[in-house]
């Protein structure tokens, strides 16, 4: 069946660091893929998709580039912020109108 | 905001009891879904509706069901309530078929 693996945390950065959150994913046909962020005491909101192959997502300084080959959707930030300490969840949608959440991956970034 | 509106937001009942939360999803959006979140099990999907019929069911409990209504609102019941049924209950809506969603802030559910 469909499943989306992160990596797992929590993951501490300075404010400024490089941050890569790994996801890999398994799906039958041709799924959309999506990273959503969860800040403390809210719901989920999108954060960026890409719905074909070499598609690269991006939004508020994130990016992630959906590689068919390798299976993966990594999220990436050149210089990570206070305000971006957060839970974040890889997903993937296909046809069959479920969306498969990872476990999620907690960002700390202390100032 | 993301449009979506659950209540309650909080809600303390006691084991065998059952409750009902309610999920209004953006305008325009023909497609609910639900999804549970606890510690130790992360975000798990439960089920989805689209324009009033089941599409797709996850890892529902047989105590635990759902509609969505002529409205397009929707309503988790959830029945015989067990402690691990603690949890938050996410609501999400979407315009497209392929899973771009818009969460509620969700319902937190104690069992005592």
């Amino acid at each position: 069946g469909n499943s989306v693996t992160q990596m797992e945390g929590p993951v501490t950065l300075s404010e400024e660091a490089f941050l890569t959150i790994n996801c890999t994913y398994t799906a039958t046909g041709y799924p959309s893929l999506f990273w959503y962020v969860q800040y403390p005491g809210e719901g989920l909101q999108l954060l960026l998709k890409a719905t074909k192959a070499d598609d690269k997502g991006s939004n508020k300084g994130f990016e992630a580039t959906y590689r068919k080959e390798t299976t993966s959707f990594h999220l990436e930030k050149g210089s990570v912020q206070v305000s971006d300490s957060a839970v974040y969840f890889c997903a993937l949608g296909t046809s069959y109108d479920k969306v498969i959440f990872g476990p999620g991956t907690s960002l700390s970034v202390i100032p | 905001d993301s449009g979506v509106t659950q209540t309650p937001k909080h809600l303390i009942t006691a084991t065998g009891q059952r409750v009902t939360l309610r999920c209004s999803p953006r305008s325009g959006d023909l497609s609910v879904y639900w999804y549970q979140q606890s510690l130790d099990q992360g975000l798990q999907f439960l089920i989805q509706y689209y324009n009033g019929e089941e599409r797709a069911k996850g890892n529902i409990l047989e105590r635990f069901s759902a509609q969505q209504f002529p409205d397009l609102h929707s309503e988790l019941n959830l029945s015989s309530l067990e402690l691990g049924d603690s949890a938050l209950y996410f609501c999400a809506s979407s315009p497209t078929r392929i899973g771009e969603l818009f969460f509620g802030e969700g319902s937190r559910l104690t069992v005592l």
